[in-house]
């Protein structure tokens, strides 16, 4: 069965505290791994999409990384504002389905 | 561009009411979604649509019927609602072409409880 799971459920880290999110995935036909962010009651944005293992992708604060069977989610230095909840989703070939994980839940404070 | 909108924002229903969900996108999106999100799970997928006058099944679709009568609008309707249709609802569209494997715009939600 195609799953896609996230940890930690929920992330407590002191500003400037370097951590990793993690989002292992057991799926076949895996086209695309992306990560959005989620702030409290509203949509998830768009962060990066990772095509190939061995790939990476920075966004400020954010790096992405994919190997054959997981992504990890860098935060290096992160400031109160990168708190949201942090989603990881696969898209396959051929078809419309994406699988989401549940989140991880990124408390920073100051 | 204000993106892709959703009203109303919040509803609450009784068991057995019904209600339609409009979802809205001013970028000219071929493909559109609606996706429920509920507490230790992961956003589900209950239709989608790839065009105009087209709809097809996701993950959770029973319970739930859609429309797509307008490119720019995808609706979401619940013919009689059940308590375990209390969700947050979110609509999402991506373009066409190979940016199917691209990002998903997302709407701001709808909170929808149902008692």
């Amino acid at each position: 069965e195609d799953q896609v799971t996230q940890s930690p459920e929920a992330l407590r880290l002191q500003e400037g505290e370097s951590s990793s999110l993690n989002c292992s995935y057991t799926v076949s036909g895996l086209r695309g791994l992306f990560w959005y962010r989620q702030d409290p009651g509203k949509g998830p944005e768009f962060l990066f999409t990772l095509y190939s293992a061995g790939e990476e992708k920075e966004k400020e604060r954010l790096k992405a990384t994919l190997t054959k069977k997981e992504s990890f989610l860098h935060i290096t230095a992160p400031k109160p504002e990168d708190s949201a909840t942090y989603l990881c989703a696969a898209g396959f070939f051929g078809g419309f389905k994406t699988i989401f994980g549940a989140g991880t839940r990124l408390f920073v404070k100051a | 561009n204000a993106g892709v909108t959703q009203t109303p924002k919040f509803r609450v229903l009784k068991t057995g009411q019904s209600m339609t969900l409009l979802c809205a996108q001013d970028m000219n999106h071929e493909y559109m979604y609606w996706y429920r999100q509920d507490p230790g799970m992961g956003l589900r997928l209950i239709h989608y649509s790839v065009g105009e006058g087209t709809t097809a099944k996701g993950e959770v679709p029973d319970g739930y019927n859609v429309s797509r009568l307008k490119k720019q609008n995808f609706l979401l309707g619940l013919e009689s609602a059940a308590p375990s249709q209390t969700s947050v609802y979110f609509c999402a569209s991506t373009g066409h072409g190979d940016s199917l494997y691209n990002e998903q715009f997302f709407g701001p939600g709808t909170r929808l409880t149902v008692l």
